[in-house]
C-alpha cells in the first residue's frame, strides 16, 4: 500500500521560506510517476504547485514557478518543496500526492502551514 | 493558467441524480482525456473518484460517472446518498507537464 506523509513547520514568518518534505512508503519513487505538491488555502479550491519525477525533472505552476523549488531524493524515497518569500496568501493545507497525467491516486493527509509574523 | 470553472454549489435529495460541470479550454480539458475528479470531506485528504475522464478506481461505486464533451467535463452522481455530501474538484492535464484544478463544488444532500 502506497503511503505519503508530509512533514515540516506549521508556522512560517513572512518573507521566509516554507519547507516541506513528503516521505513515501510502499513504492519506490524512482520507478516512475510524478510526485506533486498541491495546496488548499482556507475557503478556496485546490491549487497544483508543482511536481517532480524520479528522473530528476521538475515542473511548476507558472504562477508559482519563480518561488517554488521541488527536489526528489530517491535514496531516501522522499521529495521536498521549498516556497520562498511567503506571504499570508501562502497559508494553506499542503498535500503531497502521487500522480500520472490523468490521476492523483495517492495523497498524504495534508499539513497546515500558517504564514504569520 | 486560470482555474477550471465549476459551479460553486449543487444540491439534490437522496436517491436523485446530480451533475457537476467542469469547464476549461481547448488547451486543457478539450485537448486531453486526462480529467480526474476528487471528493473531499472536511478535514480529509481528497479522494480520487474518476480518472482519465471516465474510469473508476477500484472501490468507487458505479453511481459515480464521468464524461466529457468538448471543453467541458462532467461528474454525474446517481442515487444520491447522505455520505456523498462533500466538496468535489476536477483536475485536468494542461500540457507541458502542468496540471490545473477546478475551483470546487459543494454538494449538499437535502
Amino acid at each position: 500500500q502506497v503511503q505519503l506523509q508530509e512533514s515540516g513547520p506549521g508556522l512560517v514568518k513572512p518573507p521566509e521560506t516554507l519547507s516541506l518534505t513528503c516521505a513515501v512508503s510502499g513504492y519506490s519513487i524512482s520507478r516512475g510517476y510524478y510526485w506533486g505538491w498541491i495546496r488548499k488555502p482556507p475557503g478556496k479550491g485546490l491549487e497544483w504547485i508543482g511536481s517532480g519525477h524520479g528522473s530528476g525533472s521538475t515542473y511548476y505552476n507558472p504562477s508559482l514557478k519563480s518561488r517554488a523549488t521541488i527536489s526528489v531524493d530517491t535514496s531516501k524515497n522522499q521529495f521536498s518543496l521549498k516556497l520562498s518569500s511567503v506571504t499570508a496568501a501562502d497559508t494553506a493545507v499542503y498535500y503531497c500526492a502521487r500522480h500520472g497525467e490523468g490521476t492523483c491516486d495517492y495523497w498524504g493527509q495534508g499539513t497546515l502551514v500558517t504564514v504569520s509574523s | 493558467q486560470s482555474a477550471l470553472t465549476q459551479p460553486r454549489s449543487v444540491s439534490g435529495s437522496p436517491g436523485q441524480s446530480v451533475a457537476i460541470s467542469c469547464t476549461g479550454t481547448s488547451s486543457d480539458v478539450g485537448a486531453y482525456n486526462y480529467v480526474s475528479w476528487y471528493q473531499q470531506h472536511p478535514g480529509k485528504a481528497p479522494k480520487l473518484m474518476i480518472y482519465d475522464v471516465t474510469k473508476r478506481p477500484s472501490g468507487v461505486p458505479d453511481r459515480f460517472f464521468g464524461s466529457k464533451s468538448g471543453n467541458t467535463a462532467s461528474l454525474t452522481i446517481s442515487g444520491l446518498q447522505a455520505e456523498d455530501e462533500a466538496d468535489y474538484y476536477c483536475c485536468s492535464y494542461a500540457g507541458t507537464y502542468t496540471w490545473i484544478f477546478g475551483g470546487g463544488t459543494k454538494l449538499t444532500v437535502l
